[in-house]
């Protein structure tokens, strides 16, 4: 079967910085998806894996090894605005996302 | 630009009505959209795909005959809840793909809370 795991909950301080892991067993791939979501609404987009790497932009950074089956999602000088979920997604040989259950991410003073 | 408008935002409906629930691509034409279903704390379910003038398919466990779709034009989408009951309360999220783009992001739209009585 496919499956997306990712951790329940994670907690950090302002300023600090947290990797979030996601590790991915699906059948094909072709690219991982990073979403934030906050309580009550819709996802937004943040990155997009397709190669091995790492992709920065501004604060966030994705990491992506397609042989270990495993990506991360890093966030610097974190803000309490980042307090959310983060979903991670991989797209399928049938071009489907497959969703992982997102992790809550706590930001404390 | 890739924005995907839903309406109505909330819903509060009585048990054995219908509602419908809009998907709007603004400003890009969408082949494909997909609708899914949040319960609270939890990750999102894709209920089914829709594709413009076609059928939509269906996730397994989802019935077609109670959540109609219609993907009349490659701008809109239109999820119709019908006989509602409490237990279809949910968030219901869609998203889009940009027809033009060459991977597959999808764009969501800002979802509807539906809460049947």
């Amino acid at each position: 079967g496919q499956n997306i795991d990712q951790p329940t909950e994670m907690t950090a301080t302002e300023g600090a910085i947290v990797q979030i892991n996601c590790t991915y067993q699906t059948s094909g791939f072709n690219g991982l998806f990073w979403y934030q979501q906050h309580a009550g609404e819709a996802p937004t987009f943040l990155s997009y894996n397709v190669l091995d790497g790492l992709e920065e932009k501004g604060r966030f950074s994705s990491f992506l090894s397609r042989s270990k089956g495993y990506s991360y999602l890093l966030l610097k000088e974190l803000q309490m605005k980042d307090s959310a979920s983060y979903l991670c997604a991989v797209l399928d040989s049938n071009y489907q996302l497959i969703w992982g259950a997102g992790t809550k991410l706590i930001i404390k003073p | 630009g890739a924005v995907v408008s839903q309406h109505p935002s909330r819903v509060i409906c009585k048990s054995g009505t219908s509602v419908k629930i809009e998907c709007r691509s603004l400003d890009f034409q969408a082949t494909t959209m997909f609708w899914y279903r949040q319960f609270p704390k939890k990750s999102l379910m894709l209920m089914a795909t829709s594709n413009e003038g076609s059928k939509a398919t269906y996730e397994q466990g989802v019935e077609k005959d109670k959540f109609l779709i219609n993907h009349a034009s490659l701008t809109l989408s239109t999820l119709t809840v019908t006989s509602a009951h409490p237990e279809d309360s949910s968030f219901y999220i869609c998203s889009a793909r940009d027809s033009r783009r060459d991977h597959s992001e999808q764009y969501f739209g800002p979802g509807t809370r539906l809460t049947v009585t």
